[in-house]
């Protein structure tokens, strides 16, 4: 089993709609989560922290279960520019490793 | 600058070639990870230092690879003999503390494309 699971998608909604996604991860051990989106040809830049009592930022919230081991992302009243890849990031087996999922992709539609 | 820079940008080298890719983390920043990324995947870990040590290295898909940081700033990571398979994003990341929970930093990546 992977590290850090994403389902790779493309989930293509309209502009104004919500949607959520999934990351499941494997290390029961891990503290720190994070959400970050890529952009086409472009580097990974953080988009949210993960904490246990859940993680709100506008249009974005950010949950853990950590008893089924899945982190989610809900993002509402999407926008055209919202489109992208939205990465998971689990620390993996060893402590200070940084393990990403293959990252989910987004378009919203006019 | 602020962020992290790589370089270079874009390299093109023939099947056989040894490669050099450099990274310059932030400042002061005690973490330094590399990814490797091939088109449509997530970074996949290559390789961990803090300071100037290797302390993971578990990443790295064989012998031909090799990174170094030996001051604990600058890392160049070495890929011998390319293949064909090598043809991916490499991408470096730094971060402030040795800590998890503290946000890493990319640069835009190196676009190794081997022919």
């Amino acid at each position: 089993r992977k590290e850090v699971e994403q389902d790779p998608g493309p989930f293509n909604v309209p502009e104004g709609a919500t949607v959520a996604f999934n990351c499941t991860y494997s290390n029961s051990a891990s503290q720190s989560f994070f959400w970050y989106r890529q952009d086409c040809r472009k580097e990974p830049k953080l988009l949210m922290s993960v904490y246990s009592s859940g993680n709100e930022d506008g249009r974005f919230t950010a949950q853990l279960n950590r008893a089924s081991q899945y982190i989610s992302l809900l993002i509402r009243d999407s926008k055209l520019s919202d489109s992208a890849t939205y990465l998971c990031v689990a620390p993996g087996r060893g402590y200070q490793k940084v393990t990403f999922g293959t990252g989910t992709k987004l378009q919203v539609i006019p | 600058g602020a962020g992290v820079s790589q370089s270079p940008r874009y390299k093109v080298a023939k099947r056989g070639q040894d490669v050099a890719l450099r990274c310059d983390p932030i400042s002061g920043h005690v973490s330094l990870f590399w990814y490797q990324q091939a088109l449509g995947q997530g970074p996949e870990f290559l390789t961990y230092f803090q300071n100037e040590a290797q302390l993971d290295k578990s990443g790295l898909p064989s012998d031909r690879f090799f990174a170094e940081r030996p001051e604990g700033s600058v890392s160049t990571l070495k890929i011998q003999r390319t293949q064909q398979e090598d043809s991916a994003v490499y991408l470096c990341a730094s971060r402030s503390s040795g800590e998890a929970n503290t946000e890493a930093f990319f640069g835009q990546g190196t676009r190794l494309t081997v022919v």
